[in-house]
């Protein structure tokens, strides 16, 4: 196992359009995190899956923003209509469930 | 709201001295974490603290808590260049779900 995977690694788009972000977890790792990072700043909670239950949510996360856990393995976070304040590094993250996260290297976008 | 507060936010040192690097948060938690970012990449765990009074330590970092102060510190020792790095502490808010909450980083730079 090579740890958490992150794709695409960099990501431009126009202001108004979709995109998807992919993440795969370590596979024995039940529990799947996405936070966004913006320059200079630490890591923001946006959602957290356990399984394939979206357990919590952030008030960040608008209704333009929408994440899923099919089977409980891969996630995918989509964000419609975007923006420029959307900028940011995506940061999924990993856990067994009681221990520290393992992140993935993180999907830089940029909205133009 | 759990509120981590990092102090001093950048550090500017030179080889073979010690700093500390301060982590204090707002509310009951029982884990608290250590990471560090270089520029560009994802994060790294460093440290996992559990309990009141743990110390744990690699190479020349040395991370305590103390739980009923809500604070923990990061202790640099004889640094060196490679040490250059972003540190965030991160405390788990106990809402069952375990989200974290990440201080904004210490940006650490040793010179030679």
């Amino acid at each position: 196992d090579t740890g958490v995977s992150q794709n695409p690694r960099h990501k431009i788009t126009k202001r108004g359009q979709n995109v998807t972000f992919r993440c795969d977890p370590i596979s024995e790792h039940n529990r799947l995190y996405w936070y966004r990072q913006t320059l200079g700043q630490g890591p923001e909670f946006l959602t957290y899956f356990q399984n394939e239950a979206q357990l919590e949510k952030s008030r960040l996360l608008s209704d333009r923003f929408s994440a899923e856990r099919p089977k409980g393995s891969f996630s995918t976070l989509e964000i419609q209509r975007t923006e420029q304040g959307d900028s940011a590094m995506y940061l999924c993250a990993s856990s067994p469930g009681q221990r520290g996260y393992t992140f993935g290297s993180g999907t830089r976008l940029t909205v133009v | 709201e759990l509120k981590v507060e990092q102090n001093p936010l950048f550090l500017s040192m030179q080889e073979g001295k010690n700093y500390t690097i301060y982590c204090n948060y707002s509310t009951t938690s029982d884990r608290l974490y250590w990471y560090r970012q270089d520029p560009g990449k994802s994060l790294e765990s460093l440290f996992v603290l559990l309990s009141n009074g743990a110390v744990k330590q690699e190479g020349r970092l040395m991370a305590s808590l103390d739980t009923k102060a809500r604070l923990s510190t990061l202790h640099i020792t004889a640094a060196v260049h490679d040490l250059s790095a972003t540190y965030f502490c991160a405390v788990d808010l106990n809402t069952g779900g375990f989200k974290t909450i990440f201080g904004a980083g210490t940006r650490l730079f040793v010179k030679a």
